[in-house]
């Protein structure tokens, strides 16, 4: 069974761009979180999207936002990108979310210039 | 949300030698899971401790949850360079999402 994949996985933007990274869940997962990885603050929780409805969200402006398409693919988008977005931007999958366990992607390495 | 310590941040060993990494907390946990984070990869799920007390084995690691549930250690046999990587404990929000510790970045070299 294919694992959990990301898209792109490297990217380099200037500040005031914005961004738009994909993940791909396993087969039959419904279940999308995405999470923040830096040096200084590790792995951070951005939001859950569950059956294309965002389920929960962590502590993060407004210019992270997410959607969740039929087939449970999801995206994340970061507007007005500021140097401190530079991070490792996983993805996780799983059948219902909640407790259960998840399946993280590779990630995005975004740099921010 | 209860946070996570974890220590040590840093530990390079030779191969061969035996460690130990913990996972703290001030509150009581309902579970605690324990992740590997390779270079270039996410997080993979080691083990899931549930029980105070529970001792889990996977071949070399030992992981140990403590009586009261407010800590967790991992302990590794004869480390190998596969070994190194980023170890990460979290636990799961009441199940609305994980929070994960800093983590402890361990190198084994040969």
């Amino acid at each position: 069974k294919a694992g959990v994949t990301q898209t792109p996985r490297y990217l380099i933007k200037t500040r005031g761009q914005q961004v738009t990274l994909s993940c791909s869940p396993i087969s039959g997962h419904r279940s999308v979180s995405w999470y923040q990885q830096t040096p200084g603050q590790g792995l951070q929780f951005l939001f859950e999207y569950f059956s294309e409805t965002q389920r929960n969200k962590g502590n993060f402006p407004g210019r992270f936002s997410g959607r969740q398409f039929s087939n449970s693919r999801s995206e994340m988008n970061v507007s007005t990108l500021e140097l401190g977005d530079s991070a490792l931007y996983l993805c996780a999958s799983s059948f219902f979310g909640g407790s259960e366990t998840q399946y993280f992607g590779p990630g995005t390495r975004l740099l921010v210039l | 949300t209860q946070l996570l310590e974890q220590s040590p941040q840093f530990l390079s060993i030779q191969e061969g030698e035996n460690l130990t990494v913990y996972c703290n907390s001030s509150s009581v946990f309902s579970s605690l899971q324990w992740y590997r984070q390779e270079p270039g990869e996410g997080p993979v799920l080691l083990v899931t401790v549930v029980t105070g007390g529970e001792v889990k084995k996977l071949k070399r690691l030992t992981f140990q949850f403590g009586d009261a549930r407010k800590d967790s250690s991992l302990h590794i046999t004869a480390a190998q360079p596969g070994d190194t990587g980023l170890y990460l404990c979290a636990w799961d929000n009441y199940g609305q999402n994980f929070v994960f510790g800093p983590g402890t970045r361990l190198s084994v070299l040969p």
